[in-house]
């Protein structure tokens, strides 16, 4: 069974642009979750979509936004970048839908590089 | 106080010894527990995950859970070389049923040759 799959690897963008970084789950996961990960912050969680629907949201701006389509698949989007948005991006499928007994596997993660 | 507290290290261990990773949490209300690795630029991967009170074996890893006391421990036993890495504790959110995963800020271990 495929992995988590995300696109691209790598980003350089400049300030005050926007990007989409896409997700792909293991097949037949429904839950989708972001985190983003910094040498300062650690991991912290952005949000987690299941069955299409915004389950949770972390403590991030609304420049930080997330859909899923009905095929599992997400995207995330950061709005006007700024500098400390440079991080690792990471996803993380599982089966759903509740987390008490259930397993979250990372994908390779986006680098961002905002300058 | 953090929710999911790590000591950061760096663990510095000889090879062949075991290696002891301590996380505690203060959610009360967790029932799962997870211990991840990360080594250097890649990405978390699962090494054991663990619900139940007492010790959980996988291979030469032992994951610990106590409840009471709110803690939960990685014991790697024969470290080699390639087990250096970060070892990140992550707890769910149990407020609801989203996975919102709260994770220590890691343990650094190093084994040495």
């Amino acid at each position: 069974k495929a992995g988590v799959t995300q696109t691209p690897r790598y980003l350089i963008k400049t300030r005050g642009q926007q990007v989409t970084l896409s997700c792909s789950p293991i097949s037949g996961h429904r839950s989708v979750s972001w985190y983003q990960q910094t040498p300062g912050q650690g991991l912290q969680f952005l949000f987690e979509y299941f069955s299409e629907t915004q389950r949770n949201k972390g403590n991030f701006p609304g420049r930080f936004s997330g859909r899923q389509f009905s095929n599992s698949r997400s995207e995330m989007n950061v709005s006007t970048l700024e500098l400390g948005d440079s991080a690792l991006y990471l996803c993380a499928s599982s089966q759903g839908p509740s987390a008490s007994a259930d397993t979250q596997y990372f994908g390779p993660g986006t680098r961002l590089t905002v300058l | 106080q953090k929710e999911v507290e790590q000591n950061s290290g760096p663990l510095s261990v000889p090879e062949g010894a075991i290696a002891s990773l301590n996380c505690t949490y203060s959610d009360r209300g967790s029932q799962s527990f997870f211990w991840y690795r990360q080594y250097s630029g890649k990405s978390p991967e699962l090494i054991m995950f663990i619900y139940s009170n007492g010790d959980k074996e996988d291979g030469r890893f032992t994951a610990q859970l106590n409840k009471a006391s709110q803690y939960v421990s990685l014991l790697i036993r024969d470290s080699q070389p390639s087990d250096s890495a970060t070892y990140l504790c992550a707890v769910p959110n149990s407020m609801d049923s989203s996975y919102k995963l709260i994770f220590g800020s890691g343990t650094r271990l190093l084994v040495r040759p």
